[in-house]
């Protein structure tokens, strides 16, 4: 079973905090994912990787960074929290073979209060 | 750019009764497609990908690149169904692009 793990369950920071969210996964999966997922406005992407060291934006990357310095590990930054960061951030992987991908495993979700 | 459009945030049916929850798509490219479903409490997992062609659970989705839908169905609802389901596409470069998720409630 793949499994994609996240450091929190549960986070409260003030803002202006520098805040890391950080997501390992276990089956040597070459792409990775930070997703916002809140409601009425479904998942929207805000970086992925799709190997080490390497890393794109997606949809929403203003006031986040990542770093991808290990294949299993994927660490997304608040650089300095605001109000409008409180959110549920999701953590995926998922692994590419002869141009195909294959699909996404998520983790349990990350509940980021910004106050 | 690359689009999941699912127009409908809520979708209430009887138990027994057919579902078609929409997924409409626009992608310069060859898109491939998936059904993601969440139920309570539970984390988001795959549900069904068009390039396997299965049934899931009694769920069914089929491509259509004419009408650029990808709609999941399901002849008689269970109370088990509900729960929110994604559609997502993905695109070049694996970049994934999610649609806004259509709650699925099965009424009793």
């Amino acid at each position: 079973d793949v499994k994609v793990t996240q450091s929190s369950r549960y986070l409260v920071k003030r803002t202006g905090e520098k805040v890391f969210l950080e997501c390992v996964q276990d089956m040597d999966h070459e792409n990775m994912f930070w997703y916002r997922q809140d409601p009425g406005l479904g998942l929207r992407l805000i970086y992925f990787s799709y190997d080490v060291k390497m890393k794109e934006k997606g949809d929403i990357p203003e006031g986040y960074s990542v770093s991808r310095e290990k294949k299993e590990r994927f660490s997304l930054i608040l650089e300095s929290a605001s109000t409008n960061q409180t959110s549920m951030y999701l953590c995926a992987s998922s692994f590419s073979l002869a141009g195909l991908t294959y699909e996404q495993y998520f983790g349990p979700g990350t509940r980021l209060t910004v106050t | 750019a690359q689009r999941v459009t699912q127009p409908e945030k809520l979708l209430s049916v009887f138990k027994g009764a057919p579902v078609e929850l929409k997924c409409n798509y626009s992608y310069s490219g060859s898109p491939e497609l998936f059904w993601y479903v969440q139920y309570s409490r539970q984390r988001l997992q795959l549900l069904l990908r068009h390039i396997s062609r299965e049934s899931i659970k009694g769920f069914t989705a089929d491509l259509n690149k004419g009408e650029t839908s990808f709609h999941l169905k399901k002849p008689f609802a269970q109370e088990e169904d509900s729960a929110m389901y994604y559609c997502a596409l993905t695109g070049g470069y694996q970049k994934v692009t999610f649609g806004t998720g259509t709650k699925l409630q099965v009424i009793p």
